[in-house]
């Protein structure tokens, strides 16, 4: 069974610093996607990157960015230059590279950011 | 983007009541998901409803207690019944609106009392 692990319960970051949430994740399959959620105490669950293992290329979305590790089953996300509106629940997800299969998540990292 | 409208928002229900959640994609997808939030946990999958066939649902949920509806490609409603505080939960929709790209609803704050 697929699982999606992440080991921070909570983060927190300056206004304008940077700060990395740590995902790892275990399946035997080899075509799959990884995501990153965001949900702000609005509730709404934002999509703010994805990755599609077979691309070694990292994803990139204006402050955000991935590193990705397939061999070592990593998937971290990095927020670049931190804003005040950064602040919320983070998920990664995944989920087999198939039309219809659900995201599976993981528990989820809060993050705050001070001024 | 794909604009998932659910309903409603909020509600405070009463204990062994039913509610029923509505879900509206404003384009045709063919798998629609529903989704259970605890207070401060993560998201747990209910059940995939896929347009002209009966919902799939994950271990521990019943469609006794959580029934699904998909009549169309854009709709769906998941029913909570008889009520209890455990269910108190956000329930979301989500689709997939485009190959690997999956879209939530705002969520549905229920609270059982």
């Amino acid at each position: 069974a697929q699982t999606v692990t992440q080991s921070q319960p909570e983060m927190s970051v300056q206004e304008a610093e940077t700060v990395t949430l740590s995902c790892t994740y275990d399946t035997s399959e080899s075509d799959y996607y990884l995501f990153w959620y965001k949900q702000p105490p609005s509730r709404q669950m934002i999509l703010v990157i994805r990755q599609e293992a077979y691309k070694q290329q990292n994803a990139t979305e204006n402050r955000f960015s991935v590193n990705f590790q397939k061999a070592a089953k990593s998937f971290s996300l990095k927020i670049s230059d931190s804003q005040l509106g950064d602040a919320a629940m983070y998920f990664c997800a995944y989920r087999i590279n198939q039309a219809g299969t659900a995201l599976i998540f993981g528990k989820g990292t809060t993050l705050s950011v001070s001024s | 983007s794909a604009v998932i409208s659910q309903k409603p928002s909020r509600d405070i229900c009463q204990r062994g009541t039913s509610l029923t959640i509505q879900c509206q994609v404003d384009s045709q997808v063919t798998m629609m998901f529903w989704y259970r939030q605890q207070p401060g946990q993560s998201l747990t999958l209910i059940a995939t409803a896929n347009q002209g066939s009966e919902a799939t649902y994950e271990s521990g949920f019943v469609i006794d207690k959580f029934p699904i509806s998909r009549p169309n490609l854009t709709f769906s409603t998941l029913t909570v019944s008889n009520m209890s505080p455990e269910d108190s939960s956000i329930y979301l929709c989500s689709a997939e609106t485009g190959w690997n790209t999956i879209y939530f609803g705002e969520g549905s704050w229920l609270t059982v009392v």
